[in-house]
């Protein structure tokens, strides 16, 4: 596609519940990230993906967090019994190459929201 | 470790004044920069990138950012701002290892007649 997507765009989910949310990246970018915005905070990294291996999932809060990607492309994060403190903008990002000049190209995000 | 702070989390300017958005960072290896703006309900948009070429680093909609490894910045700036501008910017900068992106708390920008 022409830009990252991801898919829901808002999503409103009773506390307990799990989730997933997906990002579709730019066609073969290689590097995907996910990260975390929280209300009037800052970008939290929290995984990065090259192809479909995980060298870094440092800024998973917590093990109720766990994400995967598939066929070098789609990723889906998966958040488990969510608590409201979960309750963030979700936002994905690819690049084509993680060396060199490193441009990441960010989805819209998925507002998420713990009732 | 890498890191990056934003001085002012808000600023507010009158249409046609300079805009400058501060922006310091930390990193133990040659650091590759970035600014970021995000409009309401929107995602991350690149304004602009410094890879350790020129220092003076000229990016779109008329925004500018120059490297200064002596004070460790990386400010953003904008001689005229009009109220198009009016949005979030992100500094960041990218991590020595894995080549992920830290960014700063993030600085409101906004703009008044």
């Amino acid at each position: 596609g022409a830009g990252v997507s991801q898919s829901p765009s808002n999503k409103v989910t009773e506390k307990g519940k799990d989730v997933e949310l997906r990002c579709d990246p730019i066609s073969g970018h290689t590097a995907l990230y996910w990260y975390r915005q929280s209300l009037g905070q800052g970008l939290e990294f929290l995984i990065y993906f090259q192809g479909n291996s995980a060298p870094d999932k440092s800024g998973l809060p917590s093990d109720r967090f766990s994400a995967e990607r598939t066929g070098g492309s789609v990723s889906t994060l998966t958040i488990q019994r969510t608590q409201q403190e979960d309750s963030a903008v979700y936002l994905c990002a690819s690049s084509l190459d993680p060396l060199g000049g490193f441009e990441a190209f960010f989805g819209q995000g998925t507002r998420l929201t713990v009732v | 470790a890498q890191s990056v702070t934003q001085l002012g989390s808000h600023v507010s300017v009158s249409e046609g004044a300079l805009v400058l958005l501060r922006c310091n960072y930390s990193s133990s290896v040659p650091p590759y920069l970035f600014w970021y703006v995000q409009y309401p309900n929107q995602g991350l948009q690149l304004l602009l990138k410094y890879t350790s070429a020129a220092t003076l680093v000229k990016g779109i909609n008329g925004f500018e950012a120059e490297f200064k490894k002596s004070e460790t910045s990386f400010h953003l700036t904008k001689p005229s701002a009009h109220m198009s501008d009016a949005a979030e910017y992100f500094c960041a900068v990218r991590s020595g290892g894995y080549n992920k992106l830290i960014f700063g708390a993030g600085t409101r920008l906004a703009v008044h007649p």
